[in-house]
This record gives C-alpha cells, sequence and structure tokens, in this order.
C-alpha cells in the first residue's frame, strides 16, 4: 500500500521492558512525526523528523523515550523501561515537507501499546 | 500559552439530524485543517482552510473559517452513521507539529 504503515499494531508488555516500535512513511515524504493518544486526551506531540534529523524533540515525555530516523525513510520510536502511564496509541505521520499546518500530514493505524 | 478548545466534546445524534461542532483558539490560525479520526485508525485529514470568511463544502459538510482565523465550524447536514468518528482542528502555524486538542466525539445512530 502507499499509505504510512506501523508495527506492531498491538504490543503488550510488562513494566520495565524496552519496547520498539516501527514506522514506515509515505515514500518521498521528508517529514515525519510521532505522536501518543492516551485514552481521554488529545494526540500529544513526541518528535518530529526533517529527514534523518529531529530538529524537535520537544514532545518527549522522559528521557526513557528516543527515536531515529535512518535512510530518510523509517523511523523506531523506543521506549525503555516501560511505565503503566506509557501505555497509549502511538501514532506516526508524514508529509511531503515539515511545514505543519499547510501541509497535510498523512497517519498511519496506531501502535496500540498496553504496559502491565 | 495557546488554547484550542472543540466543543462539544460528546454529541450522539440520529441519522438525517444536521449538527455543527465548533474550534476556537486563543491565538490566530495561520491555517486550520479539520481531520476525522474512525476507531483504530489514524485520523484522515478532511479539508484545509486559509483564508478567513472561507466557506469549503465537501459533500454534506461545511466548514467555516472565521473573519479573524481565530475559529471555525464544520456543519454536516443529514447526518449518517459513516460521519461518525472523533473531528479534530489540530493549531499549525509556525512550528513544524500540530497541536491537537480533544476533538468532539461524534455518533450517528440508526
Amino acid at each position: 500500500g502507499a499509505g504510512v504503515s506501523q508495527s506492531p499494531s498491538n504490543k503488550v508488555t510488562e513494566k520495565g521492558k524496552d519496547v520498539e516500535l516501527r514506522c514506515d512513511p509515505i515514500s518521498g515524504h521528508t517529514a515525519l512525526y510521532w505522536y501518543r493518544q492516551s485514552l481521554g486526551q488529545g494526540l500529544e506531540f513526541l518528535i518530529y523528523f526533517q529527514g534523518n534529523s529531529a530538529p524537535d524533540k520537544s514532545g518527549l515525555p522522559s528521557d526513557r523515550f528516543s527515536a531515529e530516523r535512518t535512510g530518510g525513510s523509517v523511523s523506531t520510536l523506543t521506549i525503555q523501561r516501560t511505565q503503566q502511564e506509557d501505555s497509549a496509541v502511538y501514532l506516526c505521520a508524514s508529509s511531503l515537507s515539515g511545514r505543519a499546518g499547510g501541509n497535510e500530514q498523512f497517519f498511519g493505524p496506531g501502535t496500540r501499546l498496553t504496559v502491565l | 500559552t495557546q488554547l484550542l478548545e472543540q466543543s462539544p466534546q460528546f454529541l450522539s445524534i440520529q441519522e438525517g439530524e444536521n449538527l455543527t461542532v465548533y474550534c476556537n483558539s486563543s491565538s490566530v490560525f495561520s491555517s486550520l485543517q479539520w481531520y476525522r479520526q474512525e476507531p483504530g485508525e489514524g485520523p484522515v485529514l478532511l479539508v484545509t482552510v486559509v483564508t478567513g470568511g472561507e466557506v469549503k463544502k465537501l459533500k454534506r459538510l461545511t466548514f467555516q473559517f472565521g473573519d479573524a482565523r481565530k475559529d471555525s465550524s464544520l456543519h454536516i447536514t443529514a447526518a449518517q452513521p459513516g460521519d461518525t468518528g472523533l473531528y479534530l482542528c489540530p493549531q499549525g502555524g509556525g512550528g513544524n507539529k500540530l497541536t491537537f486538542g480533544t476533538g468532539t466525539q461524534l455518533k450517528v445512530e440508526l
């Protein structure tokens, strides 16, 4: 398909374990975004990539969260020592360029993370 | 601090009814987008409005951007169950990220 894909679709883990969430953006999209959506909360920005660089990491909630992007394409969001409050749907989006508000962001279906 | 409010927070209506949802910000939108998110999916862009006072129509959906570009409304005529979802109007602007409110959760019942 030509859309944004994310894997896994669901992840159940135990408190304290590390998890990796993957995002495959639309081919040719230089900008990639990670958001988190918790029950009853709006989508919360985590990090933005332009190419392989992350000029805005302001939304990462703690140093347990990190992300990287390689080859200007696939991105991985890693959460170390997961806590129950990390349980949420993690959404990835991509856009042609990094100008928010003027460019459409295409979202993936998300990864639902449950930390027991 | 920017404040982004959407109202109502929840709306449950019968098929065929009309409805309007609202998006208000404490600051000016450089442009405004409406997204709809269905259960188990990511948000999908419905429309982008740029000019104050602009009105755009998408089938039964009518989007209006306030003259001062600080508010917007979405009116749905003759709602259908397929309109069910979470309606979002994130704030973009000078940054590279979208700032979302909690949205309006719409349920259209048969």
